[in-house]
C-alpha cells in the first residue's frame, strides 16, 4: 500500500458544483496534514493545513479522520479558477518529520 | 513574502556530466528539501536538510548528493547525469513549526532538467 494515496481523477465538474476529494495514508503515526494546490507548470502552494477538529477557509473545508486514516477536502461553489491539481501531504515522524506527497487529484471546472 | 529561488528554469546536460542545481531561500528557514516531479509519480523526496551541514536521505537519493554550507542555500548535485534523471526538480523550504512539526513548505519555481 502506498504511503499516501489519492484518486488521480480528473474530476470534471460544472461551475457552482460541490466536489470532494479524499486522501488516505498508511502510517498511523503521521503527525501533520496539508492540502496543496498546483497549477499547470507552476510550483505547489499551500491551500490549507488540516487539523483534527476540521477547518474551513471560505469555500474550502478540510477534515481529518485519524481512525480511518484519511483526510478530505471539500470545495463548494466551484469556480473556473479552482481548476488545478490538489496534493495531499502527510508528515510522518521519523526523527525529522518527513513530508510525503500524494500524486495529486486533478480538478477541471467547466462553464 | 517568502521567496525560494532556483538557479535555472531550464537546463540541458549530457549523459555523464556533473550537474549542480542551486536553491536559495530568504526566510531563515531551518528545513530545506529537494524533490523531483514526474508525470504519474507525483513529487518524490530526494534529500532534505534540517540544519547547516546536516542532510538526510529521502525516498530516492540514489544518483544524487546534496550540500548545505549556509543556512539559506541548498544544492543538489548529480555526480554523473543519466537520462533517467530527466525531470522537474523542485526545491522547498520550511521552518520547524510548532511542536517540532514541519511547517508550511514554500517551493521554488522548479528547474526542468533534460539529460541527453
Amino acid at each position: 500500500r502506498k504511503e499516501v494515496e489519492q484518486d488521480p481523477g480528473p474530476f470534471n465538474v460544472p461551475e457552482g458544483a460541490t466536489v470532494a476529494f479524499n486522501c488516505t495514508y498508511s502510517n498511523s503515526a503521521s503527525q501533520s496534514f496539508f492540502w496543496y494546490r498546483q497549477d499547470c507548470r507552476k510550483e505547489p502552494k499551500l491551500l490549507m493545513s488540516v487539523y483534527s477538529s476540521g477547518n474551513e477557509d471560505g469555500r474550502f473545508t478540510a477534515q481529518l479522520n485519524r481512525a480511518s486514516q484519511y483526510i478530505s477536502l471539500l470545495i463548494r461553489d466551484s469556480k473556473l479558477s479552482d481548476s488545478a491539481t490538489y496534493l495531499c501531504v502527510v508528515t510522518r515522524s521519523g526523527g525529522s518529520y518527513i513530508p510525503t506527497f500524494g500524486r495529486g487529484t486533478s480538478l477541471i471546472v467547466h462553464p | 513574502d517568502v521567496k525560494v529561488t532556483q538557479s535555472s528554469r531550464y537546463l540541458v546536460k549530457r549523459t555523464g556530466e556533473k550537474v549542480f542545481l542551486e536553491c536559495v531561500q530568504d526566510m531563515d528557514h531551518e528545513n530545506m528539501f529537494w524533490y523531483r516531479q514526474d508525470p504519474g509519480l507525483g513529487l518524490r523526496l530526494i534529500y532534505f536538510s534540517y540544519d547547516v551541514k546536516m542532510k538526510e536521505k529521502g525516498d530516492i537519493p540514489e544518483g544524487y548528493s546534496v550540500s548545505r554550507e549556509k543556512k539559506e542555500r541548498f544544492s543538489l548535485i548529480l555526480e554523473s547525469a543519466s537520462t533517467n534523471q530527466t525531470s522537474m526538480y523542485l526545491c522547498a523550504s520550511s521552518s520547524y513549526g510548532t511542536g517540532g512539526h514541519t511547517d508550511t513548505q514554500y517551493f521554488g519555481p522548479g528547474t526542468r532538467l533534460t539529460v541527453l
